[in-house]
Parts: structure tokens; sequence; C-alpha cells
């Protein structure tokens, strides 16, 4: 079955501090995976893909076929990343049909 | 150009009612999704379009009517609102369909008493 995990539901950790938000996946096939944020009170937006490689906001995901994850981490931890993040999950041209994981809530504390 | 707008952004109805969601977009894209939010389960498909004239459906369908008339418009119906369709309900439209980016609208907070 297609799923994607989040297992924490809430992640509070003081400004300056490393963060790693899980993601742990099940798909058959070559997924694509994805990192959405939503900040206070914004819409949800798209933060990060794997397959583009790229660091926003300083947060980088490395896909882990092996170990079936897309954690995303930050080494440096701002307040203004506190918000809600969801780990998603794209079939082979499903296009947005997105499976989203249950998200996680980053605190980041002065 | 707000891309995506959703309306009404709150309602309350009872158990029973019926209510229309409405999305409309500006940015031409042909595919657009409804979702819902709820806590501790993430976001769900409803159902989605993926050019005017077709929907289908997605993981979560049962309640729930859509309607694409026209390219910018995908409506979202609720015949008979139970307290379990409480929710935040996502209209998105796939911005990139080579990356796969969805543009989400601001979201409709939607409560049945």
């Amino acid at each position: 079955a297609q799923r994607v995990t989040q297992p924490e539901k809430l992640l509070s950790v003081f400004k300056g501090a490393p963060v790693e938000l899980k993601c742990n996946y099940s798909y058959s096939g070559s997924p694509e995976l994805f990192w959405y944020v939503q900040y206070s009170r914004q819409r949800l937006q798209l933060l990060l893909r794997h397959i583009s490689r790229e660091s926003i906001k300083g947060f980088t995901a490395d896909l882990n076929k092996g170990e079936t994850s897309f954690h995303l981490k930050k080494p440096f931890a701002q307040e203004e990343d506190s918000a809600m993040y969801y780990c998603a999950l794209s079939g082979y041209n499903q296009g947005g049909k997105l499976i989203f994981g249950q998200g996680t809530e980053l605190s980041v504390k002065p | 150009n707000a891309g995506v707008t959703q309306t009404p952004k709150f309602q309350v109805l009872k158990t029973g009612q019926s209510m229309t969601l409405q999305c409309a977009q500006d940015m031409n894209h042909n595919s657009m999704y409804w979702y819902r939010q709820d806590p501790g389960m993430g976001l769900r498909l409803i159902y989605y379009s993926a050019s005017e004239g077709t929907t289908d459906k997605g993981e979560v369908p049962n309640g729930y009517n859509v309607s694409r008339l026209n390219k910018r418009e995908f409506s979202l119906r609720l015949e008979s609102a139970a307290p379990s369709q409480t929710s935040v309900y996502f209209c998105a439209i796939l911005a990139g369909v080579l990356t796969g980016e969805l543009f989400f609208g601001e979201g409709s907070r939607l409560t049945v008493l």
C-alpha cells in the first residue's frame, strides 16, 4: 500500500539547534517525494522536491531508497521556521495526486 | 492576482444541509484538485479534474460531488452534510506538470453540527 508516515506530531527545538523532520514512505514503484510547509495564516506551499536536490531556506532533504526515507534537515533552526510540515509522495505520472503524511508541527523556541 | 481563490472561507452547517465550495483559478492550468485536511491525518484527495469536463475520484470521495464546467472553476458539493465532513478543504492546481508542484488555495473551514 502507498503510505507516507511522519512519526512526530510535534517537534520542539531551540533557535540555533539542528532540526530533522522524519518521513518514511511505502511505495512499490519509483516515487516522487515532496515537502510542503504551512506557515501560520498562510497557504500550504511547496518547500522541496527530491528531484531538484536543492536547498530552500536552509532546508535539505535526501531521498534514501534503501531506507525508504526522505527526512527534512536544517543545521540551525530559526524562529521563522515554526510551521506545519507535510511530507508527500506522488507516483510516476500521477501529477497532483499526492499522498500526504500526517504532518509535523515544528516549534522553534527563542 | 490571487492564483487560486476559494469561497467561502468559513461555513457552519447543520447535519443534512447542502452546500457548495467554490474554487476558481486565474493561472490557466488544466488540473485541479480538492483535498481535505484533518488533524492527525494530513491531507487526503477527495476528487480531481485533469481537464475541463472531466472528473475522477480520489481517496475519500464518499459524500461529495464535483463539477468542472470550465477551465477556471472546480466546485465541491456536499449534498447532505455530516459531522464527519467537518474539515478544512483545500483546492489546488497542478502548477508544474513536470515538477508535480501543487499550488493551493487558502482553504475553507467547514463545521457541520
